[in-house]
């Protein structure tokens, strides 16, 4: 079936450090996929996305490669910030499906 | 632009007593529309998917029903609620022809 497996959490870095928060996923096609972020008591917004192959995903300093040959799309940022403090969820669609398939997102606290 | 409403955003309600939680999308026809549910701890689950008025996908056997008397408005019910329908409920719609999904603020439903 199609699953989608996160790094397990919680996560907690200092301000200005470096994250990788993985995501590995197994699909039966070749889908489309997402990371979602969770903000305190809100619902999800989408972060980023890439639809194919060694596409790179990125917005707010967030990158994530669509990695094929590893079934992979971490997500990556540079320096974070105490804002970045959030779940995230990654996520797959394959191509004709009603049905996000969600990892079981991953905490992330970033202390000053 | 689009716009997602779900309301409440916070509920509590006893052991068997009725459930309604309604979504409207505003700048759009024809949506799709979906109701996840994120149970503490866990993951978000697909429970209910509508492709138009009328048209209800359920995904997971449960205790809930979902209707779509319009077509941007989505309703979650249930007759008799359980303790294990507490959770965080998301509405969610996309377009049909993007794979991108726009999420609702959420409604935190606790069962006592």
């Amino acid at each position: 079936g199609n699953s989608v497996t996160q790094m397990e959490g919680p996560v907690t870095l200092s301000e200005e450090a470096f994250l990788t928060i993985n995501c590995t996923y197994t699909a039966t096609g070749y889908p489309s996929l997402f990371w979602y972020v969770q903000y305190p008591g809100e619902g999800l917004q989408l972060l980023l996305k890439a639809t194919k192959a060694d596409d790179k995903g990125s917005n707010k300093g967030f990158e994530a490669t669509y990695r094929k040959e590893t079934t992979s799309f971490h997500l990556e940022k540079g320096s974070v910030q105490v804002s970045d403090s959030a779940v995230y969820f990654c996520a797959l669609k394959l191509q004709g499906a009603q049905k996000l398939v969600f990892g079981q997102g991953t905490r992330l606290t970033i202390n000053p | 632009s689009q716009t997602i409403h779900q309301w409440p955003a916070t509920l509590v309600q006893p052991v068997g007593s009725p459930l309604s939680l309604e979504c409207t999308v505003e700048g759009t026809s024809n949506p799709n529309l979906y109701w996840y549910r994120q149970a503490a701890g866990r993951g978000l689950q697909l429970l209910f998917y509508s492709v138009g008025i009328g048209q209800i996908s359920s995904e997971v056997p449960q205790n809930l029903s979902a209707s779509r008397p319009q077509d941007r408005q989505f309703i979650l019910s249930s007759k008799k609620l359980l303790l294990s329908d507490s959770g965080f409920y998301l509405c969610a719609w996309r377009s049909g022809q993007v794979d991108g999904y726009t999420f609702g603020s959420g409604t935190r439903l606790t069962v006592v």
